[in-house]
């Protein structure tokens, strides 16, 4: 009962470094995203997927990138970090049918620290 | 455009009291889907409750129950006889449904409950 798994759990990086949160999960489901968890903001969606090969933006996408090459996974991908990247990101999934979409899952998150 | 508004920011009750975290959202479309999550201090956001638009009734589970109003767009979520462990942040979230589908969930900004012994 694996669901979604993200890695790492904590991350440090210095400015301008590049790096990549991995999420996969084992459920089949078309939807997955990443999302940033801020003090007071809530949790604000970044990118979002609804199939292999198939990604869009959302609210805050700016300095990310991601791409959807399986169903399994949906690496997000930071390609020079700066501190306002600072935050704790989770990856969620979710099965989306035409009568009715489910809840959506989420990893345990990965707090990422920009200095 | 789909939003989500949670104006409470922060709610302080003593154990035992009753609490409602209000959740008040926008859309255009007739069809969506409304979720309550709860992130405790371990950081884990757990599920608690999902309601499609067309279903209006009202749901008790426990201590917990949701007043869905399309009339004022709004879908509370009401603690009865709180408990330190109900103490946590709550997210409320909406899933526009409409000829797109594409699944995306948008979260209000999340209500802190802090229930005191």
């Amino acid at each position: 009962n694996a669901g979604v798994t993200q890695t790492p759990k904590f991350q440090v990086l210095k400015t301008g470094q590049s790096m990549t949160l991995q999420c996969a999960q084992d459920m089949n489901h078309e939807y997955m995203s990443w999302y940033r968890q801020d003090p007071g903001m809530g949790l604000r969606l970044i990118h979002y997927s609804v199939g292999a090969g198939i990604t869009d933006q959302g609210e805050v996408p700016n300095g990310y990138n991601v791409s959807r090459s399986t169903t399994e996974d949906f690496p997000l991908r930071l390609l020079s970090a700066a501190p306002s990247q600072t935050s704790v990101y989770f990856c969620a999934s979710r099965l989306l049918g035409q009568r009715k979409n489910t809840e959506a899952f989420f990893g345990q998150g990965t707090r990422l620290t920009v200095v | 455009a789909q939003k989500v508004t949670q104006a409470q920011t922060e709610i302080s009750v003593v154990e035992k009291e009753d609490v409602t975290l209000d959740c008040v959202y926008e859309t255009r479309d007739t069809t969506y889907y409304l979720f309550w999550y709860k992130q405790p201090p371990s950081g884990e956001l757990v599920f608690l409750i999902r309601r499609n638009s067309f279903d209006e009734q009202n749901e008790i589970s426990g201590r917990y129950s949701w007043n869905f109003q399309k009339s004022t767009s709004s879908f509370n979520f009401t603690i009865t006889a709180s408990q330190v462990v109900d103490s946590a942040v709550y997210f409320c979230a909406l899933s526009e449904h409409g000829s797109s589908n594409t699944g995306k969930l948008i979260f209000g900004q999340g209500t802190t409950l802090q229930v005191k012994p």
